[in-house]
């Protein structure tokens, strides 16, 4: 099946800085979202990307969804602590299902006051 | 507002008890229902979706077993508990298929 490549594994960053964060496939895929899990939680929606190109905005947070269909990355400014907790890109490759999601491995991000 | 209740939260159970972990959801009807398990805070991998009462499809062959008695309730359950069957499960649902999943809280599990 599909693999995503999510990157980095784990970051720790200083309050107030900016965060990136990155999926990359070898398939091409039809949706990207983007979940973030606290501990002890299940994984809640941030972003939902539907097109190639795509660039969408929830509060601090930003992601594109890649014009090659085989990325997207996910962006957050200004980190605050309430930040920290596990970020996992997600998606449908072409022609599948969404019981056919793909998970990436996740981010873990630490945030620093 | 569609909401999804799953529980217990936690549980501890011995090795060879049965299982029951039920997940509702309210505020929608004819939901796609999902199971997935976690390990170790990373890598959900997805064991039971639904399209409808009474259809179950599985995604990896193992110990447990999902149904589906009711359009928003899902039940993820085993005869007989193995060690390995500890872990971080999570249902999920989506309105229609390639639209967003949204997730419950989860139950840990760990077997003992």
């Amino acid at each position: 099946g599909q693999q995503l490549n999510q990157s980095p594994q784990s970051m720790f960053i200083q309050e107030g800085e900016d965060v990136s964060m990155n999926c990359t496939s070898s398939s091409i895929f039809n949706t990207w979202l983007w979940y973030k899990q606290d501990p002890g939680e299940g994984p809640v929606l941030l972003i939902a990307l539907y097109k190639a190109g795509e660039l969408t905005s929830n509060g601090r947070l930003t992601a594109q969804f890649g014009i090659t269909r085989k990325d997207s990355f996910l962006n957050i400014s200004a980190s605050i602590p309430s930040d920290v907790g596990i970020y996992f890109c997600a998606g449908i490759a072409s022609g599948a299902g969404s019981y056919q999601l793909t998970f990436g491995k996740g981010t873990k991000l630490s945030v620093i006051p | 507002s569609q909401t999804i209740h799953q529980w217990p939260a936690t549980l501890v159970q011995p090795v060879g008890s049965p299982l029951s972990l039920e997940c509702t959801v309210e505020g929608t009807s004819n939901p796609n229902l999902y199971w997935y398990r976690q390990a170790a805070g990373r890598g959900l991998q997805l064991l039971f979706y639904s399209v409808g009462i009474g259809q179950i499809s599985s995604e990896v062959p193992q110990n447990l077993s999902a149904s589906r008695p009711q359009d928003r309730q899902f039940i993820l359950s085993s005869k007989k508990l193995l060690l390995s069957d500890s872990g971080f499960y999570l249902c999920a649902w989506n309105r229609r298929t390639n639209s967003p999943l949204h997730f419950g809280n989860g139950t840990r599990l760990t077997v003992t």
